[in-house]
């Protein structure tokens, strides 16, 4: 069964401070996508990467794909307000048929 | 271009009553994924349809069933309901082509309540 444990699962900081999410799997995906999900909206798309190594910027987010192509990471510079939400990474499993969902970091930044 | 739409919104139903949900999709998407979000397992994927066939299903039991029509709406059908299938059921969109780096469009999700 192919997992994805994503870590933290909860982080509240303050406006101004970096933070680094984590999606770490023993299966090998043939790609990492991040999402963020707004309350009674569904998840929207933020970057999809898929090469192993691969590091993408969008403004004020850095992703990461694992050289293994089994883990991720999002680190966000200087969170605002704005960020807060429900980030999730998936994994697209090798057939690319079915998508796989970690759990969740829920992050609220303060003002 | 309308984004993915899903009907009803929200509904209620008491245990061993049937559901079904749609979700069409964005005009010209071939691809509808379905998934099931809870608070304790997050979300977790139901099954994939492309040109009206199952490409792909998770691990729920066969209670979960959908089918894709012609014109790429999808519906999902959920029999004896139990008070655990309570959840916020989400359906995507994508080409279908390029699996591994299709973008996934969700909708906003069926909020459905077994009492």
């Amino acid at each position: 069964t192919q997992l994805l444990e994503q870590s933290p699962q909860f982080l509240s900081i303050q406006e101004g401070e970096n933070l680094t999410v984590y999606c770490n799997s023993s299966s090998v995906f043939s790609s990492l996508q991040w999402y963020r999900q707004e309350p009674g909206e569904g998840p929207v798309l933020l970057v999809t990467v898929v090469t192993g190594g691969e590091v993408k910027k969008l403004k004020r987010l850095t992703f990461q794909f694992g050289d293994a192509r089994k883990d991720s990471s999002l680190h966000i510079t200087a969170a605002q307000p704005g960020d807060t939400g429900l980030y999730l990474c998936a994994g697209v499993d090798a057939g690319g048929f079915k998508t796989i969902f970690g759990a969740g970091t829920r992050l609220f930044v303060k003002a | 271009k309308a984004g993915v739409t899903q009907t009803p919104r929200y509904l209620i139903k008491t245990r061993g009553q049937q559901v079904t949900l749609s979700c069409s999709p964005i005009s010209g998407h071939r691809s509808v994924s379905w998934y099931q979000q809870t608070p304790g397992q997050g979300l977790q994927f139901l099954f994939e349809y492309f040109s009206e066939t199952q490409r792909n299903k998770g691990n729920f039991p066969g209670r979960f069933s959908g089918r894709q029509f012609s014109n790429s709406r999808s519906e999902m059908n959920v029999s004896t309901l139990e008070l655990g299938d309570s959840a916020l059921y989400l359906c995507a969109s994508s080409s279908g082509t390029a699996p591994s780096t299709d973008t996934q469009y969700f909708g906003p999700g069926t909020r459905l309540t077994v009492l």
